[in-house]
């Protein structure tokens, strides 16, 4: 079947440091991969997406790459900052499904200045 | 664009009772998908509609069930509601010819069972 695992939180790091945050999936097929993130009172918000190995999905200083090869999507960010503080989400779609979202369980990063 | 709206935001009802929830989505969409996100875990699928049917199931009871409306609002309806159902009830919408997967979603509505 289709799951998700991500790292587990929760994750404290400074302002300024080195963001990794670990994904690894199953499926079927050719799945799309997301990051989804959910900011402290706040719906969950699409942060970046790959459709097809080897792409690289990037926002707000973010990236993740999409990596068949070892069934992986990890999220990274060179220099955190206090506002990144939230809950990430990793997610996937499976193919020919038409947009159904199966998430991880969600790693929880806190920021500190 | 008021983006995706979901109401109530929050709600207590007693074991046994039924509950509606509705959703509103965003501008352009017309494809509405139902989540529960229990405290400290990822949303698990529902329900997605799309042309006022049910087009995809995860794995939920007939408890849960939903209806779509022509102007494609839509509504998630619990019987017989059990203390386990307690859990962040999220909708979000996308378009059928967007990428699969880049869904908005709303706020949520929080629901309590006593």
């Amino acid at each position: 079947g289709n799951s998700v695992t991500q790292m587990e939180g929760p994750v404290t790091l400074s302002e300024e440091a080195f963001l990794t945050i670990n994904c690894t999936y199953t499926a079927t097929g050719y799945p799309s991969l997301f990051w989804y993130v959910q900011y402290p009172g706040e719906g969950l918000q699409l942060l970046l997406k790959a459709t097809k190995a080897d792409d690289k999905g990037s926002n707000k200083g973010f990236e993740a790459t999409y990596r068949k090869e070892t069934t992986s999507f990890h999220l990274e960010k060179g220099s955190v900052q206090v506002s990144d503080s939230a809950v990430y989400f990793c997610a996937l779609s499976p193919w020919g499904q038409g947009g159904k979202l199966i998430f991880g369980q969600g790693t929880e990063l806190s920021v500190k200045p | 664009d008021a983006g995706v709206t979901q109401s109530p935001t929050h709600l207590i009802k007693t074991r046994g009772q039924q509950v509606t929830l509705r959703c509103s989505p965003k501008s352009g969409h017309d494809t509405v998908s139902w989540y529960q996100q229990a405290l400290g875990q990822g949303p698990q699928f529902i329900f997605q509609y799309y042309e006022e049917e049910e087009r995809q199931r995860g794995n939920f009871p007939d408890r849960f069930s939903g209806h779509q409306f022509p102007n494609y609002s839509s509504e998630l309806n619990v019987n017989a509601l059990l203390l386990g159902d307690s859990a962040l009830y999220l909708c979000a919408s996308s378009a059928r010819t967007a990428d699969s997967g880049s869904a908005f979603f709303g706020q949520g509505t929080r629901l309590t069972v006593v």
